[in-house]
């Protein structure tokens, strides 16, 4: 079973409308975090946002929210007023807090923005 | 601003020839990763390392080794190119992880290499 799914492959939106990008994950750990990251066509993977399991609050940088719902296991990036240069994919990872050291990544969205 | 850099952006090379991809990086960070990236299958794990000659399987370790011997550079093995290994590579690190998740888990990426195994 996958433990990270983005359920929208490929995503068409106006330039200046806010975005919502889906994020379902899978866990039995109660202490985990969650990263977005976004690639540019340029290739190199870029750090947007964390949310720890135990934040009480949604976090935000910017333009990027993360729209935390625990109990139904979801982490949307929310990204207001939506740039050209927002065109890239989009990666949702999760570290959990056992013993398995890793960061497992979603498959991506490839957000494209309309001028 | 930390920098991991990889050896090179794009690579070909010839079936059953051996290949080396290499990065380094310059934060001093404990963990290194190597992940390919194959589309619609996101980033997929296939070693990394929590130390100098440090080394743990990922999702994916078949036909790949790997070498730490320095905590800067952690080298990417392929023993005889195939061309299911044409992809995209991507590096990464971070300082060590403690027990609980936390935002110092980020990871820095280098820019990738490009392999096509002919």
């Amino acid at each position: 079973a996958q433990k990270i799914t983005q359920t929208q492959p490929g995503m068409f939106v106006q330039e200046k409308e806010a975005v919502t990008l889906d994020c379902t994950y899978d866990t039995s750990d109660q202490s985990y975090g969650l990263f977005w990251y976004k690639q540019p066509s340029s290739g190199e993977m870029i750090f947007l946002i964390y949310q720890g399991s135990y934040d009480e609050q949604n976090a935000t940088e910017g333009r990027y929210s993360l729209n935390f719902q625990k109990a139904r296991k979801s982490a949307n990036l929310v990204i207001s007023a939506s740039q050209l240069g927002d065109s890239a994919m989009y990666f949702c990872a999760m570290r959990e807090g056992g013993r398995d050291d890793k960061i497992i990544f979603g498959k991506g969205t490839r957000l494209h923005i309309l001028p | 601003d930390v920098k991991v850099t990889q050896s090179s952006r794009y690579l070909v090379k010839r079936t059953g020839e051996k290949v080396f991809l290499e990065c380094v990086q310059d934060m001093d960070h404990e963990n290194m990763f190597w992940y390919r990236q194959d589309p619609g299958l996101g980033l997929r794990l296939i070693y990394f390392s929590y130390d100098v000659k440090m080394k743990e399987k990922g999702d994916i370790p078949e036909g790949y080794s790997v070498s730490r011997e320095k905590k800067e550079r952690f080298s990417l093995i392929l023993e005889s190119a195939s061309t299911n290994q044409t992809s995209m590579y991507l590096c990464a690190s971070t300082p060590a992880w403690g027990r609980a998740p936390s935002s110092t888990d980020t990871q820095y990426f280098g820019p990738g290499t490009r392999l096509t195994v002919l």
